[in-house]
């Protein structure tokens, strides 16, 4: 497996469910992110981890929950999520937690029913 | 707060018929901008990196340029698997994170 990996690619959840999106890189990198994309709008920056270490929390609800056991895996765990949310999660990661050059997954495509 | 504007939102072109898509943007002190192209389904995938007025960067059919206020993406001479979103992004002043506009959908058509 080269570049970023996600899974699962599409996920319907329900408003009570409880899920969760992996993301693994396999570039090197260090710093790894969580993008949110919905249409018609700009990609969102979610969560931004630096070694590890979560370095910026872009006032997401407390619904979605990151953890980054390591710099090749990062994960978003969702729970009570709303209808509005559903959209393109992307993972990306880059070289250092500095940004520059993101290199993305495929996504997963969440439906909230 | 660092704005990004891209025009058109949408643009359809024949074969072989070369255009440009805009990317303006207001940001104090720019570190970089970046053009990502977007297939239906997929994650963004990186083309250029630019840094400073006047820096020009060619990728196949792509030459990406970059001034004090905007970037131009300039197509020539467009095939059919050109077509994409193609997304811009800037990275200004301490901040780590890139801003991003909302994206050019391009469709090349035979």
């Amino acid at each position: 497996e080269t570049g970023v990996t996600q899974t699962p690619r599409h996920l319907v959840m329900g408003m009570t469910n409880k899920k969760s999106l992996k993301c693994e890189q396999h570039l090197g990198h260090n710093a790894m992110y969580w993008y949110k994309q919905s249409a018609k709008k700009p990609l969102e920056l979610m969560f931004v981890y630096n070694f590890k270490e979560q370095t910026e929390n872009n006032s997401v609800p407390s619904r979605f929950s990151p953890e980054c056991p390591n710099s090749s895996h990062l994960f978003l765990h969702l729970h009570t999520l709303q209808p509005e949310d559903s959209a393109l999660y992307l993972c990306a990661s880059s070289q250092d937690g500095r940004g520059g050059t993101l290199h993305f997954g495929n996504g997963t495509r969440l439906t909230v029913t | 707060e660092d704005q990004v504007t891209q025009s058109p939102e949408a643009l359809r072109l024949q074969e072989g018929e070369s255009s440009s898509l805009n990317c303006s943007y207001t940001v104090s002190g720019l570190r970089g901008l970046f053009w990502y192209r977007q297939d239906p389904g997929k994650g963004p995938e990186f083309l250029f990196t630019l840094y400073s007025a006047g820096e020009e960067k060619e990728k196949e059919r792509l030459k990406a340029t970059l001034t004090k206020k905007e970037s131009f993406l300039h197509i020539t001479a467009p095939k059919p698997e050109d077509s994409a979103t193609y997304l811009c992004a800037v990275q200004a002043g301490t901040a780590s994170k890139l801003t991003f506009g909302t994206g050019t959908r391009l469709q090349v058509t035979l």
